[in-house]
């Protein structure tokens, strides 16, 4: 069974800052999708960015871009010129490429934005 | 506008009652998904399904069961049977197949059991 970890509870970081959320997943299959979701205190899931595992290329969505190693199964998020709007809960998940597309998350990551 | 709504946003049930969460999506995706979500944890599959008339226990399905009778609703029974219900519920919805296959939330559910 495919697992994946969070290993930062919480972060915190000062405004227009940059920040990296870490997360490892374990898995046996070659293909697969990550993704990062964000869950702010409406509790509303919002994804924020995907990568595909046969991808070398690290995908970006304007100040979001994720650190894909795969050998390593790491795929870190990284916000830059943080803003307040994002201070949330933030969470990892891990996607089979085959079979049902049910999604396994991490513990998930409170990133606090410091004014 | 297309979402997914839950209903009740909050709701209280006493112990030895079973209680059914509601899901509607008219996004007209195939697959819906229902997560657990507890404090300190990320979400956990309960059931999903890919289509209608079939489902799939995820990995704690116990003490509940779903049904799955028209494409646009998958309604959660939490029975008595489940030791812990307290928790907030979310769920989800996504077309079949491919990369660009996103999961939707709808806004949760938080049941407290009293």
């Amino acid at each position: 069974a495919q697992t994946v970890t969070q290993s930062q509870p919480e972060m915190s970081v000062q405004e227009a800052e940059t920040v990296t959320l870490s997360c490892t997943y374990d898995t046996s299959e070659s293909d697969y999708y990550l993704f990062w979701y964000k869950q702010p205190p409406s509790r509303q899931m919002i994804l924020v960015i995907r990568q595909e595992a046969y991808k070398q290329q690290n995908a970006t969505e304007n100040r979001f871009s994720v650190n894909f190693q795969k050998a390593a199964k790491s795929f870190s998020l990284k916000i830059s010129d943080s803003q307040l709007g994002d201070a949330a809960m933030y969470f990892c998940a891990y996607r089979s490429g085959t079979g049902a597309q049910k999604l396994v998350f991490g513990q998930g990551t409170r990133l606090t934005i410091n004014p | 506008d297309g979402g997914i709504t839950q209903s009740p946003k909050y709701l209280f049930r006493k112990e030895g009652q079973n209680v059914t969460l509601s899901c509607e999506q008219n996004l007209n995706h195939d697959a819906m998904y229902w997560y657990r979500q507890d404090p300190g944890q990320g979400l956990r599959l309960i059931y999903y399904s890919q289509i209608v008339n079939d489902f799939q226990k995820g990995d704690i399905a116990e003490g509940y069961s779903v049904s799955r009778e028209k494409k646009e609703s998958f309604p959660l029974t939490v029975t008595s049977a489940q030791k812990n219900p307290t928790a907030f519920y979310l769920c989800a919805s996504s077309t079949s197949g491919g990369f660009n296959v996103e999961q939707f939330f709808g806004p949760g559910t938080r049941l407290t059991v009293l």
